[in-house]
């Protein structure tokens, strides 16, 4: 069964610092990793995903991830941090295309909340 | 895309009703998902449709949550006498699979709706 563990539910920082939001999977099979961002009484929207090739991907609103297959790891992170990327983040992860169903096996969310 | 619509945005009922939920997904998608997301907890997968078999559910869909998605296109979800632990956000997502994913430059990203809150009075 696959899983996510997402370390810090509350993450805090000052607005231009770096962001770090961070993301462990477990998966017996070659997974497929995603970041979605919601904001209050909204649905998700996807950041940045992880399928194939390059393991460093690039997302909306300067976001990006790495993938790091031997630390089971793909972290999310924002050089400069906006007042506007306060929301609750979320890491995902699926099976793949070569298993047939996608379905999304969540982690708890981290809320990234952005100081003046 | 339009997007994925779900309706009601809101609903509020009294324990031991039912409610109906709809959901239209974008509209060249073939897969539809529904999750579960409580407070302050991430989504939890409750069930899915290939055009309009369903094809996997949850040990999280009691006999009590029935779904359907009788053409292959909008879905409902209809939970029969409601219980307060129903009370959650239900989130509707679509997606694009096979080879009709490549002929439109996607790979399965499944696309959220904004969400039917629920609350269980």
């Amino acid at each position: 069964a696959q899983s996510v563990t997402q370390l810090g539910s509350h993450v805090s920082v000052s607005e231009g610092a770096l962001v770090l939001l961070r993301c462990n999977y477990s998966s017996s099979v070659p997974p497929y990793l995603f970041w979605y961002v919601q904001y209050p009484n909204q649905g998700l929207q996807l950041l940045l995903k992880y399928t194939t090739g390059a393991t460093l991907v690039k997302g909306i609103n300067g976001f990006e991830a790495e993938f790091k297959k031997s630390e089971t790891s793909f972290h999310l992170t924002k050089p400069s941090a906006h007042m506007s990327d306060a929301a609750e983040y979320f890491c995902a992860v699926s099976e793949g295309l070569r298993q047939g169903a996608q379905k999304l096996v969540f982690g708890q969310g981290t809320r990234l909340t952005i100081n003046p | 895309d339009t997007g994925v619509s779900q309706d009601p945005r809101h609903k509020i009922t009294k324990r031991g009703q039912n409610v109906t939920f709809r959901c239209d997904p974008i509209s060249e998608h073939n897969r539809l998902y529904w999750y579960r997301q409580t407070l302050g907890q991430g989504p939890e997968f409750l069930t899915y449709f290939q055009n309009e078999a369903q094809l996997e559910k949850s040990r999280l869909l009691s006999d009590r949550f029935s779904a359907e998605r009788p053409k292959g296109s909008f879905s409902t979800l209809e939970i029969q006498r409601t219980e307060q632990g129903d009370s959650a956000m239900y989130l509707c997502a679509s997606s694009l699979s096979g080879s009709l994913a490549g002929l439109f430059g996607r790979s399965d990203t499944q696309y959220f709706g904004p969400g039917t809150r629920l609350t269980v009075l």
